[in-house]
């Protein structure tokens, strides 16, 4: 079993739609999750770590399930630029590997 | 901009070469993680490093070594270059291995390597 699953889409949508992606993670000790946006052809890059209480940053919200394991990644009212693949990753409790979905892919139409 | 720089962008390499890439961390951060992607992956461990030590490793061969520098900069070598070799390379800087924001990693651009 994967250590992170993730639907990778493709998710077309219209700009100013409310889209949710989720993931799943196998090893409930896990530790660390964090949401991650990567654009084509370039590195990843930083959306927001995932707090236990869950987190928000403007038209974000990032929320954690530690009984279901899984975390979720909200996006509202999307702008064209939201248009990207998003990773979710996971830190187990032992051990500093870091754990990639394969990344969903959101294509937001004007 | 993250502050993570990568060299080269681009390298061709043949099979059974051997290849050296680069990587400087963000100022302030101490740990160099490396990460190979292939096309429509999401990035795999290979390795990290923290003050200059080996500090967690992932399912890669042997022929995937490192080093980190006193000033914590990184190398990743690949010995013995097969065709499967042939992905994007990241390496992300983080303050420390320690808990919480501390682990957050910032991704370089990445090298592109393609093997024939």
């Amino acid at each position: 079993r994967k250590e992170v699953e993730q639907d990778p889409g493709p998710f077309n949508v219209p700009e100013g739609a409310t889209v949710a992606f989720n993931c799943t993670y196998s090893n409930s000790a896990s530790q660390s999750f964090f949401w991650y946006r990567q654009d084509c052809r370039k590195e990843p890059k930083l959306l927001m770590s995932v707090y236990s209480s869950g987190n928000e940053d403007g038209r974000f919200t990032a929320q954690l399930n530690r009984a279901s394991q899984y975390i979720s990644l909200l996006i509202r009212d999307s702008k064209l630029s939201d248009s990207a693949t998003y990773l979710c990753v996971v830190n187990p409790h032992t051990g500093n590997q870091f754990y990639f979905g394969t990344g969903t892919s959101l294509t937001v139409i004007p | 901009e993250t502050g993570v720089t990568q060299s080269p962008t681009h390298l061709i390499k043949t099979r059974g070469q051997q290849v050296t890439l680069r990587c400087s961390s963000q100022s302030g951060h101490n740990t160099v993680s490396w990460y190979q992607q292939a096309l429509g992956q999401g990035p795999q461990f290979i390795f990290q490093y923290y003050r200059e030590e080996e500090n967690g490793r992932g399912n890669f061969p042997p022929r995937f070594s490192g080093l980190q520098f006193p000033n914590y900069s990184s190398e990743l070598n690949v010995n013995a270059l097969e065709l499967d070799d042939s992905a994007l390379y990241l390496c992300a800087s983080s303050q420390s291995p320690g808990s919480g924001s501390a682990r957050e990693q910032y991704f370089g651009p990445g090298t592109r390597l393609t093997v024939t």
